[in-house]
């Protein structure tokens, strides 16, 4: 059974420019979370997706937006990116309802 | 405003010492406070606690919470050098089940 995948495992942007980081859950999962950790600091809450649609929003700007897909995988987009948006982003699944949340192994992404 | 504050943030121990990592919190509406070790990438699940009181136990890990006091204890008996990792702890609060508050995390380093 594989847990929550991420793809890509690392990327490089240049500021300004866009990207999409993609997550699948773990096998009957049906709810998706994404967070940003910075480099010495806890993971902090992005948003979450749960049938297809955002329930909760942490405090980021509108030019982090995000998509699930009917077989629940996620995708995490970033616009203008800025020089602070270097970090590890992080995809975690859990089913509604349910107990812990599962996390992947993240997407470093570093903007130069 | 919700938020979780470990301590120590950075602790350095010797094979075979006992020890204790604290986590206070303050959350609207608890429902659930989170134990994870992160040590490359992706945070990996040790313990939920709910009730206050009632120690859990993995091995050489356990942990408890004091839903009163507000805040939880990890420890660990008899480290060991694959024990060194970031500790994070999270607490999560009815109505935004999924959306984890995390503290900064306390580094262990467990030394030969």
């Amino acid at each position: 059974d594989a847990g929550v995948t991420q793809s890509p495992t690392h990327l490089i942007k240049t500021r300004g420019q866009q990207v999409t980081l993609r997550c699948s859950p773990k096998s009957g999962h049906d709810t998706v979370s994404w967070y940003q950790q910075a480099l010495g600091q806890g993971p902090q809450f992005i948003f979450q997706y749960y049938e297809e649609e955002e329930r909760q929003r942490g405090n980021f700007p509108d030019r982090f937006s995000g998509h699930q897909f009917p077989n629940y995988s996620s995708e995490l987009n970033v616009n203008a990116l800025l020089l602070g948006d270097s970090a590890l982003y992080l995809c975690a699944s859990s089913f509604v309802g349910g107990t812990e949340a599962f996390f992947g192994q993240g997407t470093r992404l570093t903007v130069v | 405003e919700d938020k979780v504050v470990q301590s120590p943030l950075s602790l350095v121990v010797h094979e075979g010492d006992t020890v204790t990592l604290n986590c206070s919190y303050e959350v609207t509406n608890f429902r659930s406070l989170l134990w994870y070790k992160q040590e490359k990438k992706a945070p990996t699940f040790l313990f939920m606690l709910t009730s206050s009181g009632i120690e859990k136990k993995s091995g050489r890990l356990s942990s408890i919470l004091d839903k009163k006091e507000l805040f939880s204890i990890l420890n660990i008996t008899a480290t060991q050098t694959g024990d060194s990792a970031v500790y994070l702890c999270a607490v999560e609060g009815r109505g935004s089940q999924g959306n984890l508050i995390f503290g900064k995390g306390t580094k262990l380093s467990v030394k030969p």
